[in-house]
C-alpha cells in the first residue's frame, strides 16, 4: 500500500512569507508526528497528533508554527511569517496506534527561506 | 533538544567489512530503535530493541542494549554499497512520548 505522502517535495519561499507543509499519513494509522530536520542533525520532534487533536505540541518552537488535522487523517503544518532559520527539512510520520513506537516517515519537504 | 548521540560521526568502510555504530543516552528509556536515511530524506525503520532485551539480530543486523551504561550498538555485517547512508538511533520512554533522536552516523561504503 502507499507509504506517507509529503506536499510539495520542495518549497522556496521569501523571509517573511507564510507557508503549509501537507502530510498524507498511511490509511488507518491514528497517530501522526511532524518533526524538523537540520543540515547535519538528527530529526527533532515538533508535535504529535492522534487523531484530530494535538496530543503533544511541545515541541513546536514558537508561535509562528501551527498544525492541524481535522479529519484524523491529513495533516498540514503552518509557518507564519517565515525566517531564514526555518529552513529546514520538515518529516512527517505515522504510525498505526498511537504507543505504537515504529513509526514510517515520509520523504519529508526541504523548505529553504530566503 | 537530542538525547542521543551517535559514534562515530562519520565512518567509511570498503565493501564486505563490518560496520559498527554507537549510540548513548542520557534518561531511562522503554524503547530504542535505530532509522536509516538516505539522501537527507525519510527515515526507514530498522529494528527496535526493548529495555529488557540485551541484543537482537535482523538479517546483517546486530543491535545490542546496555541500559547499565545507556548505550547501544548497531552492526551492519558484509556491507554493501548501498549501505551508505546516515543511521540514527531513537529513544523513547514510557507512553505516547515521541521519539528523540540523536545526531547520526554518516556510513559511507566503498566499493
Amino acid at each position: 500500500g502507499a507509504g506517507v505522502s509529503q506536499t510539495p517535495s520542495n518549497k522556496v519561499t521569501e523571509k517573511g512569507k507564510y507557508v503549509e507543509l501537507r502530510c498524507d499519513p498511511i490509511s488507518g494509522h491514528t497517530a501522526l508526528y511532524w518533526y524538523r530536520q537540520s543540515l547535519g542533525q538528527g530529526p527533532e520532534f515538533l508535535i504529535y497528533f492522534q487523531g484530530t487533536g494535538a496530543a503533544d505540541d511541545s515541541g513546536l518552537p514558537n508561535d509562528r508554527f501551527f498544525a492541524v488535522r481535522p479529519e484524523g487523517s491529513v495533516s498540514t503544518l503552518k509557518i507564519q511569517r517565515t525566517e531564514r532559520g526555518d529552513s529546514a527539512v520538515y518529516l512527517c510520520a505515522s504510525s498505526l496506534v498511537p504507543g505504537m513506537k515504529t513509526q514510517y516517515f515520509g520523504p519529508g519537504t526541504r523548505l529553504l527561506v530566503l | 533538544s537530542q538525547q542521543g548521540e551517535e559514534d562515530p560521526q562519520a565512518l567509511s568502510i570498503q565493501e564486505g567489512e563490518n560496520a559498527t555504530m554507537n549510540c548513548s543516552y542520557k534518561t531511562s528509556i522503554n524503547n530504542l530503535q535505530w532509522y536509516r536515511q538516505n539522501s537527507g530524506r525519510g527515515l526507514v525503520h530498522l529494528i527496535l530493541i526493548r529495555s529488557n532485551e540485551r541484543e537482537k539480530h535482523s538479517g546483517r543486523l546486530r543491535v545490542t542494549l546496555d541500559t547499565s551504561k545507556k548505550s547501544s550498538s548497531l552492526l551492519i555485517t558484509a556491507s554493501r554499497a548501498a549501505d551508505t547512508a546516515s543511521y540514527f538511533c531513537a529513544t523513547d520512554n514510557s507512553g505516547n512520548t515521541p521519539l528523540v533522536f540523536g545526531k547520526g552516523t554518516r556510513l559511507s561504503v566503498i566499493a
